[in-house]
């Protein structure tokens, strides 16, 4: 991939298995998330968001969960796809910015075994 | 894609020429934004632009300026180029369902000799 993290955490998955990547994030004030995927020389790619007045969102064979209080944040992918291989990252936002600004994670490299 | 074209996709200049990114986009959004993408490192946000001619600073914004004098382009300036913005350049937009969703262009890898 482009510099898109020599030491990512990674996870390596069977195709056809699920698949759950996580975030830490770090402002309790932050009201909204989004989970990216980044394939390797491409720009970021939007998955799915979430607000803080909800736990859980779903969406075409993904899910986003979010925990308050632990400030955690998960995505599901289900019955993983040779094409679900990339980085994935966690943005979230804060109320001291509106809505213009976003904090991003590092990643996980998520690689689907054959 | 979100109608988001970056140009020039890749270069490579010498140190302390001067470089000016370019970032295009067709849906008239409002917000622009430009980051930078380095290894050990979340995407950090450069400047952005919340209409034309209106800018503001992010968080790495030292060495870099930025212009936009119309709402479908948004450039990036590198005044004098040094190695350490060696990079790799991702404009994005703010997208309209009253969220702080943002979508990337593809993508400039820029190297400084």
């Amino acid at each position: 991939g482009e510099s898109v993290g020599l030491h990512l955490p990674t996870l390596s998955v069977q195709e056809g298995d699920n698949s759950i990547i996580n975030c830490a994030y770090s402002n309790s004030a932050s009201d909204y998330f989004i989970w990216y995927k980044q394939e390797s020389g491409k720009g970021p790619q939007f998955i799915i968001d979430i607000r803080s007045n909800m736990d859980k969102r779903q969406g075409q064979r993904v899910t986003v969960l979010l925990n308050k209080t632990v400030k955690h944040l998960s995505l599901q992918i289900a019955a993983t796809q040779p094409g679900d291989s990339a980085v994935y990252f966690c943005a979230e936002n804060a109320p001291a910015f509106g809505n213009e600004k976003l904090t991003f994670g590092t990643g996980t490299r998520l690689t689907i075994i054959p | 894609d979100a109608g988001i074209t970056q140009s020039p996709r890749h270069k490579v200049t010498e140190t302390g020429t001067p470089v000016t990114l370019r970032c295009h986009q067709t849906e008239n959004h409002r917000y622009m934004y430009w980051y930078r993408q380095d290894p050990g490192h979340g995407l950090r946000l450069i400047h952005y632009s919340y209409g034309v001619k209106d800018t503001d600073k992010g968080e790495v914004s030292d060495g870099y300026s930025v212009s936009r004098s119309k709402t479908e382009d948004f450039l990036l300036t590198l005044e004098s180029a040094t190695s350490s913005q060696t990079s790799v350049y991702f404009c994005a937009i703010k997208g309209t369902s009253g969220g702080a969703e943002q979508y990337f262009g593809p993508g400039t890898r820029l190297t400084v000799t």
